[in-house]
């Protein structure tokens, strides 16, 4: 059965903080993973990775995919309250299957 | 604007009463699923559809229905709603050759079944 955890499930911190996401999977058929940012509707894309060691960044947000040891991470540097949101990893097998998702809580 | 619609945004209903979530999309994609999501539990997806009139179940498909007599549109139907289904529920459409890439989602249906 394919499973995708992630860990945290919550997290809280202040602005300015640095957080580090977790997903680690195990699945049959691995394509990609993604990561998206849901906040009060749809889940909206952020990364999506392929190779192994390539670190793919956007402003303050990165995201790495170790596949051998079959994980991910999202980090955060100098979070904001705007980073406020659950953080759902997905990885691709035939369709996307899904995290519970890390609900991070930015306070000012 | 390419764009996932679904309707209704907001739904109340009671035990046992039919109820249809619409999903719409114009972006000729031949993939459409629907996914529930519940606290601590992710999104989980209850059907899927590769194309016109095929379709297929998900994770958890008991007690939902689904038909895709157009590419463009895949409702969702509780014949007989219970309170367990209440949720939100999203509808996610993606082409067949760029399903790695992850979907696009619609904004979301709030389900609470009394």
């Amino acid at each position: 059965e394919d499973k995708v955890v992630q860990s945290p499930l919550s997290l809280v911190v202040h602005e300015g903080d640095t957080v580090t996401l977790n997903c680690s999977y195990e699945v049959t058929n691995f394509r990609s993973l993604l990561w998206y940012k849901q906040e009060k509707k749809a889940p909206t894309f952020l990364f999506m990775l392929t190779s192994s060691g390539i670190e793919k960044k956007s402003g303050r947000l990165s995201s790495i995919l170790d596949k051998k040891e079959l994980f991910s991470i999202l980090n955060i540097t100098a979070t904001q309250t705007g980073d406020s949101a659950i953080y759902l990893c997905a990885v691709s097998v035939y369709d996307m299957r899904f995290g519970a998702g890390t609900r991070l809580t930015v306070k000012p | 604007e390419a764009q996932v619609t679904q309707n209704p945004r907001y739904l109340i209903t009671v035990t046992g009463k039919k109820l249809t979530v619409t999903c719409s999309q114009n972006m000729n994609h031949e993939y459409m699923s629907w996914y529930r999501q519940d606290p601590g539990l992710g999104l989980r997806q209850i059907y899927y559809s590769m194309n016109v009139e095929v379709t297929d179940k998900g994770d958890v498909p008991e007690g939902y229905k689904v038909s895709r007599k157009e590419k463009r549109n895949f409702p969702l139907i509780l014949e007989s709603p219970s309170p367990n289904q209440t949720s939100l529920y999203f509808c996610a459409s993606s082409n067949l050759t760029r399903l790695n890439y992850g979907y696009t989602f619609g904004s979301g249906t709030r389900l609470t079944v009394v």
